[in-house]
């Protein structure tokens, strides 16, 4: 069963287009959710750590949410530098390694 | 600081042959880790290591093994290369059981 879930698959914005990413876990317990973001032909680059319900994280035009049941990744006014796969995880229960999403592949055009 | 780092950033194998791939990072971390990703299957944790001289199986180890002989570094090997083992290869630290850093990976064929 997957512990990870995130929609869209993918997401074409135009630049100044306002958006949301979504990342829903199963896990119970939850002792953090990451969010990455991987360009294409590199390592994921680290964006944010959410610990609990009501947390929230800001980077430039990245806002990181979380509820009990999700998370959000809020873009906003992007720009095509932002286009991405963006990917969430969780710690697996065994909290030495982290169960991965699919990931959201965003493409922002001028 | 480098952070991070892989070699080779690309390999060609053929079947049945035999490589190591060699992760290093600069950050003093404990924890070491290595992911495989493939098309639509997201990335998939192979071995990981908690400290200098200690290992344990992930969720895909089969056909694979690693040394952590150094803090430092992290070894994955191929003893008899398959085509499923495609893949891109990713390492990974982190100081304890939070946010990881990711090498800039290692893109493998294996024909």
């Amino acid at each position: 069963e997957d512990q990870v879930t995130q929609s869209p698959e993918a997401l074409r914005l135009q630049e100044g287009e306002s958006s949301s990413l979504n990342c829903s876990y199963t896990v119970s317990g939850l002792r953090g959710l990451f969010w990455y973001r991987q360009d294409p032909g590199k390592g994921p680059e680290f964006l944010f750590t959410l610990y609990s319900a009501g947390e929230e994280k800001e980077k430039e035009r990245l806002k990181a949410t979380l509820t009990k049941k999700e998370s959000f990744l809020h873009i906003t006014a992007p720009k095509p530098e932002d286009s991405a796969t963006y990917l969430c995880a969780v710690p697996q229960p065994s909290g030495y390694a982290l169960n991965f999403g699919k990931g959201t592949s965003l493409l922002v055009t001028p | 600081n480098a952070g991070v780092t892989q070699t080779p950033k690309f390999r060609v194998l053929k079947t049945g042959q035999s490589m190591t791939l060699l992760c290093a990072q600069d950050m003093n971390h404990e924890y070491m880790y290595w992911y495989r990703q493939d098309p639509g299957m997201g990335l998939r944790l192979i071995h990981y290591s908690v400290g200098e001289g200690t290992t344990a199986k992930g969720e895909v180890p089969d056909g694979y093994n690693v040394s952590r002989l150094k803090k430092q570094n992290f070894l994955l090997g191929l003893e008899s290369a398959a085509p499923s083992q495609t893949s891109v290869y990713f390492c990974a630290s982190s100081f304890s059981d939070n946010e990881q850093f990711f090498g800039p990976g290692t893109r493998l064929t294996v024909l």
